[in-house]
Order: C-alpha cells, then sequence, then structure tokens
C-alpha cells in the first residue's frame, strides 16, 4: 500500500510570508492529522480531521495557521505570515479509524523561517 | 492535562545488550500504547503497538504495559548500532486524541 505522501521535503521562506503544504494520506483512512515537531520535542497535534470535518484544532494557532481537507482526501496547511518560530518539521499522519491502532507518518516538510 | 512522560536520555547501551526505554501517563483512560522510532531527519515509524497488560513481543522487541502502575516500557534485546534512534512513546486516550512523550535518544555503541 502507498505511504502517505507530502510535499515539498523541504522549504525556506522569510518571516512574515506565507508558505503551504500538501499531504495525501493512505487510501481509506478516514482520520487525518496535522502534527508540529520541533527539533528534540515529540510532536505536537495541530488539526486532526475524520473525514472532511475538524475533530481537534484547539493547538491549532489559527491567528496565523489554517487547514482543509478537501472531499475528505488531500489536506493542505497553510501559515501566514510566517514567524521564525513556526519553524519545525510539519508531519502528516494518517488512520484507518481515530488513531486506536496507531498512524502511518508522512516523510513531512521542514520549514525554515528566516 | 493529560500527559505522557518518556526520559529525554541519550540512553547508552554496548552492542548486543538489552535496552530498556520507559514511559508514564497520566490519563487512566487511556486504551492503548505505542512505540514509534524515529531516525535522525526522518519521520516517526510505528514499531509496537499494546493494547492489554502484560508483556507483546515481535522480534527482538517486547513492549509491556501494567496499566495500575499506569507504565509502558520497551525492551530491545540483542541491540544493534541500526537501532540508535529517538523513540516516542504514545496513548490513545480514546475521543480520538492520541499523546505523544518527548521520546528517548536511545545509542547503541559499537
Amino acid at each position: 500500500e502507498a505511504g502517505v505522501a507530502q510535499s515539498p521535503r523541504y522549504k525556506i521562506i522569510e518571516k512574515r510570508q506565507s508558505v503551504a503544504f500538501w499531504c495525501n494520506p493512505i487510501s481509506g483512512h478516514a482520520t487525518l492529522y496535522w502534527y508540529q515537531q520541533i527539533l528534540g520535542q515529540g510532536p505536537k497535534l495541530l488539526i486532526q480531521f475524520q473525514n472532511n470535518g475538524v475533530v481537534d484544532d484547539s493547538q491549532l494557532p489559527k491567528d496565523r495557521f489554517s487547514a482543509e481537507r478537501l472531499k475528505g482526501v488531500d489536506s493542505t496547511l497553510k501559515i501566514q505570515p510566517a514567524k521564525l518560530e513556526d519553524s519545525a518539521v510539519y508531519l502528516c499522519a494518517s488512520s484507518f479509524i481515530s488513531g486506536v491502532d496507531g498512524y502511518t507518518f508522512g516523510s513531512g516538510t521542514r520549514l525554515t523561517v528566516v | 492535562q493529560k500527559e505522557v512522560e518518556q526520559n529525554s536520555g541519550p540512553l547508552s547501551v554496548p552492542e548486543g545488550a538489552i535496552a530498556s526505554l520507559n514511559c508514564t501517563y497520566s490519563d487512566r483512560g487511556s486504551q492503548s500504547f505505542f512505540w514509534y522510532r524515529q531516525y535522525s531527519g526522518k519521520s516517526p515509524e510505528l514499531i509496537m503497538s499494546i493494547y492489554s497488560n502484560g508483556d507483546k513481543e515481535d522480534g527482538r522487541f517486547t513492549a509491556q504495559l501494567n496499566k495500575a502502575s499506569q507504565y509502558v516500557s520497551l525492551l530491545i534485546r540483542d541491540s544493534q548500532p541500526s537501532d540508535s534512534a529517538t523513540y516516542l512513546c504514545a496513548g490513545y486516550t480514546g475521543g480520538f486524541k492520541t499523546i505523544f512523550g518527548a521520546g528517548t535518544r536511545l545509542f547503541v555503541k559499537a
């Protein structure tokens, strides 16, 4: 089975610019997650979708971050405007049902804000 | 606040030894637990899942769960240099929530 696809792999932007990340989950996986992982820390959940509805976005900085999941499949995460502290790896993951059996992560996007 | 705690390490063991990684969690309602392995510069990979008290073995890996003590561990037997990575413990708390620990760095010395 194909894995979770993410793009781009790397992105360097200046502060106050905007950036978007794309994720395509494993076929049939209803739940999709976006995580932020800062170097040396565990992944922090930003937003979780069940099909195309938001289940949890309590830790998403909504003044600058937005996300959508089109037709319950692909998802995009956007940051506008970016801050220096947004430098991190952005991981997309998917699961068949709710995460009770664990996740499959994509390869991630490493964002550097300068 | 629901938490999963791990010693950040680094944990250093010689090749061939048993590496023991530990994790505690705060939410007694947690239903299932996971160990993910993350190599430097790579994304986490699920290596073990455990759902009930006791031990679960898969090759050189054994996961242990003690719900009364709110404790999860991962044993790696015959550790190899290729096992050097960060190991993330995670707990599924229900309500579609999974909480990750910060990870323990493991170094296996050849």
